[in-house]
């Protein structure tokens, strides 16, 4: 059973700061890695896609893998409110789709 | 572009009625699927469609039936649903089908309520 572990949160960080999110997977083979953005009632929106280890930026946000240790990350540089949302962590690997995990709820303060 | 379209956005039924959530994309993608999502909680993968033909089910019940027309649509019919079954109800399609390894772009989903 492939299993993707976050921290549910609320992770409250003040509006400027970076937040940072992590998340931690099972298998071993996993190859792609997901970062999902949900506000509440709507549909989750890609953040950022990440398949070999190191960092991946993107604007403020950047994305860190870690092969070795199953674990991938998630920075938020200068969080803004409209940052304010749950993110969801998705690993794919071998011919399973998409495993998600519980989502990390982000409050950035005003 | 990247966009998946479902209709309807919302919609209400009784547990004897027939009705059909539908999804498109014209992103020329292979593989297609339904998850179905519970508040506060991650989306949970009911089908998956790879080159038109069913490739994942994951023992959903028979209450729900997808159907794949063409590359382009998806399909999930519904019948004798339960209250249970109330939540929100997501497509997304990937690129290539068979190791799913792409990202997958989700639709705005379907809020469905079962009385």
């Amino acid at each position: 059973q492939k299993e993707v572990e976050q921290n549910s949160g609320p992770l409250s960080v003040p509006e400027g700061a970076i937040a940072s999110l992590n998340c931690t997977y099972s298998d071993r083979v996993s190859q792609s890695f997901f970062w999902y953005r949900q506000y509440s009632g709507k549909s989750p929106e890609l953040i950022m896609s990440i398949y070999s280890n190191g960092d991946k930026e993107d604007g403020r946000f950047t994305a860190q893998l870690n092969k070795a240790s199953q674990y991938v990350s998630l920075l938020i540089r200068d969080s803004q409110p409209s940052d304010s949302a749950t993110y969801l962590c998705a690993v794919v690997g071998g011919n399973t789709p998409l495993v998600f995990g519980k989502g990390t709820r982000l409050s950035v303060i005003a | 572009d990247t966009e998946v379209t479902q209709t309807p956005k919302h919609l209400v039924m009784g547990m004897t009625n027939k009705k059909s959530l539908k999804c498109e994309q014209h992103m020329g993608h292979r593989a297609m699927y339904w998850y179905k999502q519970k508040a506060k909680k991650p989306p949970e993968l009911m089908f998956v469609y790879s080159y038109e033909k069913l490739s994942i089910n994951e023992s959903v019940p028979s209450r729900f039936s997808p159907e794949c027309p063409n590359s382009s649509l998806l399909n999930l019919h519904l019948h004798a649903l339960q209250p249970e079954d109330s939540a929100l109800y997501l497509c997304a399609s990937s690129a290539s089908g068979g190791a799913f390894l792409d990202t997958q772009y989700f639709g705005p989903g379907t809020r469905l309520t079962v009385l």
